[in-house]
C-alpha cells in the first residue's frame, strides 16, 4: 500500500518568501507528526496531530510556523517570512495510534536562500 | 536535560561480519524503543522495536538488546550487507508523555567495506 507521501520533494525560497509543505499520511492513520531534520541530526519533533486536533505544538521553533490539518488526513505545515535557520529536511510520520511506530515519508529538504 | 545519543558518529564492518550499534538513553521514564534505518535522500525506516518491559526482540537479521540498568540499548544486524548501509537512529518515548512523540539520537552512519 501507499506510503507517507510528501510534496514537494524540494523547494527552494528566497529569505522573507512563505512556504507550504504538504502531507498525505497512511490512509486510517490517526495520528501525524512533523519533525525537522537538519543535516548530520536526527528529526527534532515539531508538532503532532490526532485526527484533525493539534494536541501538542511545543516543537515549533516560533511563531513564523504554523501547522493544520483540517479534515483529519492531509496535513500542511506553513512557514511565514522564512529565514536561512529554517533550511532543513521537513518530514512527516503517521501511525495508527498511541504506542505504534511512526511511519515516515521520505520529506521536503528546504533551503532558503 | 535528558536526551538519547550514541555512543559511535561511525561504524566500518566487512561485509558478512556482525554489527553491533549502540545506544545510550537517559531518560527514565522511557517505555518504548525503536531503531530506524535512514538512507540518503529518505525519510526514516522502522526497523524494530521494543518496550521496557522486554530485554531482547529479534526480527529478519536483526535483534534489539534492552538493558534498563544503565539505559542502554543496541541494535545487531548479523551477515550485514551492502543494502545496510544508512544511517541508524534509536528513539525513545516518555511514558509520560502526553503524545506519540519519538525523542530521536544523533545516528550512527554503518559504513559496509566489501
Amino acid at each position: 500500500g501507499a506510503g507517507v507521501s510528501q510534496s514537494p520533494r524540494y523547494k527552494v525560497a528566497k529569505r522573507g518568501q512563505d512556504v507550504a509543505l504538504r502531507c498525505d499520511p497512511i490512509s486510517g492513520h490517526v495520528s501525524l507528526f512533523w519533525y525537522q531534520q537538519a543535516l548530520g541530526q536526527g528529526p527534532e519533533f515539531l508538532t503532532y496531530f490526532q485526527n484533525e486536533a493539534q494536541l501538542d505544538k511545543s516543537g515549533l521553533p516560533s511563531d513564523r510556523f504554523f501547522a493544520e490539518r483540517p479534515e483529519g488526513s492531509v496535513s500542511t505545515l506553513k512557514i511565514q517570512r522564512t529565514q536561512q535557520e529554517d533550511s532543513a529536511v521537513y518530514l512527516c510520520a503517521s501511525s495508527q495510534g498511541r504506542g505504534s511506530p511512526l511511519h515516515f515519508g521520505n520529506g521536503t529538504r528546504l533551503t532558503v536562500t | 536535560g535528558e536526551s538519547v545519543g550514541l555512543h559511535l558518529p561511525t561504524l566500518s564492518v566487512q561485509e558478512g561480519d556482525n554489527s553491533i550499534i549502540n545506544c545510550a538513553y537517559s531518560n527514565s521514564a522511557s517505555d518504548y524503543f525503536i531503531w530506524y534505518k535512514q538512507e540518503s535522500g529518505k525519510g526514516p525506516q522502522f526497523i524494530i522495536d521494543i518496550r521496557s518491559n522486554m530485554d531482547k526482540r529479534q526480527g529478519q537479521r536483526v535483534t534489539v538488546l534492552l538493558n534498563k540498568t544503565v539505559k542502554h540499548l543496541s541494535l545487531q544486524i548479523a551477515a550485514t550487507q551492502p543494502g545496510d548501509s544508512a544511517v541508524y537512529f534509536c528513539a525513545e518515548k516518555d511514558s509520560g508523555g502526553g503524545a506519540d512523540g519519538l525523542t530521536f539520537g544523533k545516528g550512527t552512519h554503518l559504513i559496509i567495506q566489501p
